[in-house]
Parts: C-alpha cells; sequence; structure tokens
C-alpha cells in the first residue's frame, strides 16, 4: 500500500523559508512512473497546486508561485522536499503532498495537466511571529 | 489558464437522492483531462474520477464523470451517508468545490 507522509515545521516566521519534505513507503520515487507533487489548502478554501517533481529532478511549477519555489527529490531516501521562501501570512495552509500522473496529448507531449492519484494527509503551516 | 466554475456552491440532497455536479471550463480542456476529487472534513482529498470518465481505484460505481470541452459532470447515482462531502473538479487549476450536505 502506497502512503506519502508530510513532515516539517508547523510554524513559519514571516519572510522566512517554509520546509517540507514528503517520504513515501509502498512505491519508489525513482519508478519513473510517476511525478511527485505538493498542493496547498488555506484553512476553509481551495486546493491550489504547487509544483511538482520527477525523479530526475525536473520539474514544473504554479506560475504564481514559481519566483519562491524550490523542489527537490532524494532517491536514496525516497523523499521529496518543498522550499517556499519569503513566506507571508497568505501561505499559511494544510500542505499536501501527492503521487501524480501527468497527461500528454495526442503528439506526446506533456498537456500542463495531471492528476492527483494518491495524497498524504496534509501537515498545516502556520505563518506567524 | 482554464478557469474552472463549479455550481452549485452547496447541493442538500437526502442519501438515496441522485447528485448531480457540474464544472464549467473558461475555454475547452484539452484531451478533456479533467478529474474529481472528494474531501471530508479533516482529511484529505481523494481521487474519484480522472480522464473525464474514468473511475479511480476501489470507487463505487455509484460514482461518474461525464462531459466533454468545457462541460463535465459527476453524477452520484444514489447518495450514501459517507458521500457528503465536498467535491473538486480539475485540470490544471480547481475548481472552487461544491459541497453535498444532508438535507
Amino acid at each position: 500500500q502506497v502512503q506519502l507522509q508530510e513532515s516539517g515545521p508547523g510554524l513559519v516566521k514571516p519572510s522566512e523559508t517554509l520546509s517540507l519534505t514528503c517520504t513515501v513507503s509502498g512505491a519508489s520515487v525513482n519508478s519513473g512512473s510517476h511525478y511527485w507533487s505538493w498542493i496547498r489548502q488555506p484553512p476553509g478554501k481551495g486546493l491550489e497546486w504547487i509544483g511538482d517533481i520527477y525523479y530526475t529532478g525536473s520539474t514544473n511549477y504554479n506560475p504564481s508561485l514559481k519566483s519562491r519555489i524550490t523542489m527537490s527529490i532524494n532517491t536514496s531516501k525516497n523523499q521529496f522536499s518543498l522550499n517556499l521562501s519569503s513566506v507571508t501570512a497568505a501561505d499559511t495552509a494544510v500542505y499536501y503532498c501527492a503521487r501524480t500522473v501527468l497527461y500528454y496529448d495526442s503528439r506526446g507531449y506533456y498537456s500542463g495537466a495531471q492528476y492527483f492519484q494518491i495524497w498524504g494527509q496534509g501537515t498545516l503551516v502556520t505563518v506567524s511571529s | 489558464e482554464v478557469v474552472l466554475t463549479q455550481s452549485p456552491g452547496t447541493l442538500s440532497l437526502s442519501p438515496g437522492e441522485r447528485a448531480t455536479l457540474s464544472c464549467r471550463a473558461s475555454q475547452s480542456v484539452i484531451g478533456d483531462f479533467l478529474a474529481w476529487y472528494q474531501q471530508k472534513p479533516g482529511q484529505a482529498p481523494r481521487l474519484l474520477i480522472f480522464g473525464t470518465s474514468t473511475r479511480a481505484t476501489g470507487i463505487p460505481d455509484r460514482f461518474s464523470g461525464t462531459g466533454s470541452g468545457t462541460d463535465f459532470t459527476l453524477s452520484i447515482s444514489r447518495l450514501e451517508p459517507e458521500d457528503f462531502a465536498v467535491y473538486y473538479c480539475h485540470h490544471t487549476t480547481f475548481g472552487q468545490g461544491t459541497k453535498v450536505e444532508i438535507k
């Protein structure tokens, strides 16, 4: 059974960097069959895709967050990570990691769309001084 | 960017009734690459449908997805008590969600 588990500080100060790690069990992050994503949900609000990463280190980021995001992957630990810099209160959210499948068009090119197959339970990160 | 608009915002129904949830895209969805997720309070979302109409592993057949182009629908044929939740459609962005509540 594939499981994902987020970990990291629950409280981050404004202007600092939010750092989270997702540990995968029951599957290998370097299988080549999936991408690995971060999604967030502010309290009482909807879902926002942050970005995804492939085992090669190739990434796709949400354009609205791109300047502040760094994602990395550690295949030896079967983990992937998110760094979000210069955080503000607007970054307060539950952060989810997810195993991801990308959609490709009929020519075999990435369409820009994906779906999130398996989710972690989520971790609440609060930005506050 | 494709913007997804879900309607209604809230659907009040009784167990055993049929639920019909709408998701409209601001432009045609490439390849009908649309997914639906269910989220219950305090839980992570769960994938229900991908590729517009394919049920994810373990999803009961009372859930069905249809549509093409800009108009997509999630139907729940007979609501079970565990189906009362918030439902999101997703392509490259998420819709704002439809809450299915007990009437």
